[in-house]
């Protein structure tokens, strides 16, 4: 397809579990953003990939969350020992070139449910 | 002060009405305005983005950007069902990676 893609759509696991999300970012874009969107609340930032730059980790909320980006293109967020207030909707976007011009495409997330 | 302030509504307006959408910011930096619509279950879309101050209109949608007053608006004319979304305001400066979010506007068009 063409837009984002994000797998699963939906991930229910129990506390203490590890889980990955993936993100396939639109062909072309080298900016990709994660955040995480809870009820009620904004988008809060996670973390961005430009190219082959350093990340930008400065939204990671604890040392249990962690993501990579392999080749420029696909990424995984990874969320180690899952607690309840971790349960969210993670939404992927990519841009252009990750230039403040260049508006974000989202993904339509994985809500992941922890019990 | 967050840096950007978004009414979460809801709102409720008959199908047909003028809807009008407002944000304000407090970073006079940002120059770069955007407009998504989420569907329930379903990722942000683009619907407007503009440049500095002035008004942007594409189909029933308009963008309005008043930098002096730090304030967004987005107007939907003949409102339909199918505009019933959330709708958040998102913005950046010149520089920098980094975009602000509202926290979203929810409306719902009765038929």
């Amino acid at each position: 397809g063409a837009g984002v893609s994000q797998s699963p759509s939906n991930k229910v696991t129990e506390k203490g579990k590890d889980v990955e999300l993936r993100c396939d970012p639109i062909s072309g874009h080298t900016a990709l953003y994660w955040y995480r969107q809870s009820l009620g609340q904004g988008l809060e930032f996670l973390i961005y990939f430009q190219g082959n730059s350093a990340p930008d980790k400065s939204g990671l909320p604890s040392d249990r969350f962690s993501a990579e980006r392999t080749g420029g293109s696909v990424s995984t967020l990874t969320i180690q020992r899952t607690q309840q207030e971790d349960s969210a909707v993670y939404l992927c976007a990519s841009s252009l070139d990750g230039g403040s011009n260049q508006p974000q495409h989202f993904g339509d997330g994985t809500r992941l449910s922890i019990l | 002060q967050k840096e950007v302030e978004q009414d979460p509504g809801p709102l409720s307006v008959p199908e047909g009405a003028i809807v009008s959408l407002n944000c304000t910011y407090s970073n006079s930096a940002f120059q770069y305005f955007m407009w998504y619509r989420q569907y329930s279950r379903k990722g942000p879309e683009l619907l407007m983005y503009t440049y500095s101050s002035g008004n942007k209109e594409d189909g029933r949608f308009t963008a309005q950007v008043d930098k002096s007053s730090k304030y967004i608006s987005l107007f939907i004319r003949d409102s339909q069902p199918s505009d019933s979304a959330t709708y958040l305001c998102a913005m950046s400066a010149f520089s920098g990676n980094q975009f602000y979010f509202g926290t979203g506007t929810s409306l719902t068009v009765i038929p």
